[in-house]
């Protein structure tokens, strides 16, 4: 069964500075997704990660894909207030998504 | 464009009682897929439907069972409630071709009491 670990699970970001999330996976995929999601909201699709190496910049948000670690990070840059939200990395798994466990991010002043 | 429709956005049941919801894809979509997302966890993977055959299905038991009409639109039922299935329900379409992006609606909250 595909494992789809997080970390932080909780992040207390101070606005203006630089912090990173972690998405570790079991086994082997090409296809990786970050979504964001707001309280009480559905899911926003941020990136998708298709191919290894593969690196999506959206404003202050970096992600990016190495397959053979199994691993994918979500860089922010310079954190913002509106930055705050909980965020999901899923991992493609023959149709269906894995989804890990969550990032939930407060940015602070 | 309308983008993926759910309905109803939030039901009460109580235990023991069948409930069914519902789901329009995305304009062109012809694949959809049901999540559970309980509060504080990710979402988990229910089943999905692509011509109206069940093309894949996640661990969950046979309560939940679904359909997808020749719309594509689909439902998602679920029999004999349990308080355990107090969830946000999410239905996400996508096209069947690869690599393609799945749109999430905005949930069903449902609340078993």
């Amino acid at each position: 069964e595909l494992k789809v670990e997080q970390n932080p699970l909780f992040l207390s970001m101070q606005e203006g500075k630089n912090y990173t999330i972690y998405c570790n996976y079991s086994t082997t995929s090409d296809r990786l997704y970050w979504y964001r999601q707001d309280p009480g909201k559905s899911l926003e699709s941020l990136f998708v990660l298709l191919s290894n190496g593969a690196v999506k910049q959206e404003g202050r948000l970096m992600a990016s894909l190495d397959t053979k670690a199994r691993l994918s990070t979500l860089h922010i840059t310079a954190a913002v207030h509106d930055l705050s939200a909980t965020y999901f990395c899923a991992v493609d798994n023959d149709y269906k998504l894995s989804f890990g466990a969550g990032t939930t991010v407060t940015v602070r002043a | 464009d309308a983008g993926v429709t759910q309905s109803p956005t939030h039901l009460i049941k109580t235990r023991g009682q069948q409930v069914t919801l519902r789901c329009s894809p995305k304009s062109g979509h012809d694949t959809v897929s049901w999540y559970q997302q309980a509060l504080g966890q990710g979402p988990q993977f229910i089943f999905q439907y692509y011509e109206e055959e069940e093309r894949q299905r996640g661990n969950f038991p046979d309560r939940f069972s679904g359909h997808q009409f020749p719309n594509y639109s689909s439902e998602l039922n679920v029999n004999a409630l349990l308080l355990g299935d107090s969830a946000l329900y999410l239905c996400a379409s996508s096209f069947s071709g690869p690599n393609e992006k799945l749109f999430f609606g905005s949930g069903t909250q449902l609340s078993v009491l």
